[in-house]
């Protein structure tokens, strides 16, 4: 089964503009979050989608959005890009599954986009 | 709120010896998960061990163990007989349940040594 694709993997864009990553899941898999990865903050919580619906938000400006469609494919947009928006943007895609009675929920992640904005 | 932390920021260890990864966690749920991936300097992120909070035996996958010991909220990763590809960042996240938001440590930077 294939893994989780994101395209493209490496974007180089200037202050201001805007940008569009996309995310395509394990197939099968409804849930997608996305994370930010930088040098400073650690990797963060951006938001997650299940069946085309934003069910959780991490703590980032209204400049990010993303969207899911109904094959279960994500994109996330940046807008109004700043410097420090520069980094490694993951997306994982999970299926809820139960081990020993109980719900287990492995996020598996792809290969990431680094953006540089300059 | 939940809060990972590991102490380690960086790791060197021969290859063929074993090597423990420390992680600890912040919580007053009752319910939750914890995972370890692994980082090579591709970028991304591999799953390796899964743990839930009432899972009675300690996870284990492979050449990768998961020492839990939940009263002192910690859960270790041990690597045996490590190998020059285990080289790599490791992150250490809990599973916040029903929010499906990873919260991760800083990571350790594990360095195997021929």
């Amino acid at each position: 089964k294939a893994g989780v694709t994101q395209t493209p993997r490496y974007l180089i864009k200037t202050r201001g503009q805007q940008v569009t990553l996309s995310c395509s899941p394990i197939s099968g898999h409804r849930s997608v979050s996305w994370y930010q990865q930088t040098p400073g903050q650690g990797l963060q919580f951006l938001f997650e989608y299940f069946s085309e619906t934003q069910r959780n938000k991490g703590n980032f400006p209204g400049r990010f959005s993303g969207r899911q469609f109904s094959n279960s494919r994500s994109e996330m947009n940046v807008s109004t890009l700043e410097l420090g928006d520069s980094a490694l943007y993951l997306c994982a895609s999970s299926l809820p599954r139960l081990a020993g009675g109980r719900r287990q929920e492995t996020q598996y992640f792809g290969p990431g986009t680094r953006l540089l904005v300059l | 709120a939940q809060k990972i932390t590991q102490t380690q920021p960086g790791m060197f260890v021969q290859e063929k010896e074993a090597v423990t990864l420390d992680c600890t966690y912040d919580t007053s749920d009752q319910s939750y998960g914890l995972f370890w991936y692994k980082q090579p300097s591709s970028g991304e992120m591999i799953f390796l061990i899964y743990q839930g909070s009432y899972d009675e035996q300690n996870a284990t996958e492979g050449r990768y163990s998961l020492n839990f010991q939940k009263a002192r909220k910690s859960a270790n990763l041990v690597i045996s007989a490590s190998q020059l590809g285990d080289s790599a960042m490791y992150f250490c996240a809990y599973l916040i349940q029903g929010a499906q938001k990873l919260v991760f440590g800083q990571g350790t930077r594990l360095t195997i040594n021929p």
